[in-house]
C-alpha cells in the first residue's frame, strides 16, 4: 500500500526558505506524478505544484518564482523548496501522488505538516 | 489562475441527494475532462473521492458521482449520510499545464 509522509521543520523565520521532504514507502517511486498542496488554517486547499519522474515540473503561477520540487528516486523521497517566506505561507503542506498517469488527480496523500513562518 | 468557484456550504437530511456544483471557464473545468473531487473531514487530509470527471476511485461508495456540463462539474451523493459531512474541494487542469482548486463547500448533515 502506498504511503506518503511528509517531514521537515515546522517553524521557519521569514525570508528564510521552507524545505520539506516527502518519503514515498510500498513501491517504486519512478512514474508517477507528485504534487505538493498547502492550506492555510481555516482556508482552502492551494496547489503548489507537480513534478514527475522525467523532471517534468509545473507550477502555481503565484508561487513559481519561489519554489523548486526534485525527487531523488535512490531515497525514495520528493522534495519542496520554497524561499522568502512570509506569515502568509504558514500552511498545513501536503504532498500527494497521482497514480492516473495524466498528472490531473491527488490519488494518495500525505498526513500534512504544519509550517509556521514566524520570528 | 483564479479558483474555481464553490458554494460555500449546502446542507442536506439522510437519505437525500445532495449536488455541490465547481464552476471555471472554458480554459479549465470546460476544456478538459480533468475534474477531481476531495472530501476532507475536520483535521484529516483531503481523500479522493471522483477523479477525470466520472472516475470513482476504488473503495468510494457508489453514492458519489460526478458530472460536467459546459464550464461546471458536480459531484452528487445520494442517500447522504452523517458521515458524509466534510469540506469538500473540486480541482481542475487548466489550459496552463496547471492544477486549481475550488474554494471548498462545506456539507452539514441535519
Amino acid at each position: 500500500q502506498v504511503q506518503l509522509q511528509e517531514s521537515g521543520p515546522g517553524l521557519v523565520k521569514p525570508s528564510e526558505t521552507l524545505s520539506l521532504t516527502c518519503t514515498v514507502s510500498g513501491g517504486s517511486i519512478s512514474g508517477y506524478y507528485y504534487y505538493w498542496i498547502r492550506q492555510p488554517a481555516g482556508k482552502g486547499l492551494e496547489w503548489i505544484g507537480r513534478f514527475n519522474t522525467r523532471e517534468f515540473s509545473d507550477y502555481n503561477p503565484s508561487l513559481k518564482s519561489r519554489v523548486t520540487m526534485s525527487l531523488d528516486t535512490s531515497r525514495g523521497q520528493f522534495s519542496l523548496r520554497l524561499i522568502s517566506v512570509t506569515a502568509a505561507d504558514t500552511a498545513v503542506y501536503y504532498c500527494a501522488r497521482d497514480d492516473t498517469g495524466i498528472g490531473s488527480a491527488a490519488i494518495y496523500w500525505g498526513q500534512g505538516i504544519l509550517v509556521t513562518v514566524s520570528s | 489562475q483564479s479558483a474555481l468557484t464553490q458554494p460555500a456550504s449546502v446542507s442536506g437530511s439522510p437519505g437525500q441527494s445532495i449536488a455541490f456544483s465547481c464552476t471555471g471557464t472554458s480554459s479549465d473545468v470546460g476544456g478538459y475532462n480533468y475534474v477531481s473531487w476531495y472530501q476532507q473531514h475536520p483535521g484529516k487530509a483531503p481523500k479522493l473521492m471522483i477523479y477525470e470527471v466520472t472516475n470513482r476511485p476504488s473503495g468510494v461508495p457508489d453514492r458519489f458521482s460526478g458530472s460536467k456540463s459546459g464550464n461546471t462539474a458536480s459531484l452528487t451523493i445520494s442517500g447522504l449520510q452523517a458521515e458524509d459531512e466534510a469540506n469538500y474541494y473540486c480541482m481542475s487542469y487548466t489550459s496552463s499545464s496547471t492544477l486549481v482548486f475550488g474554494g471548498g463547500t462545506k456539507l452539514t448533515v441535519l
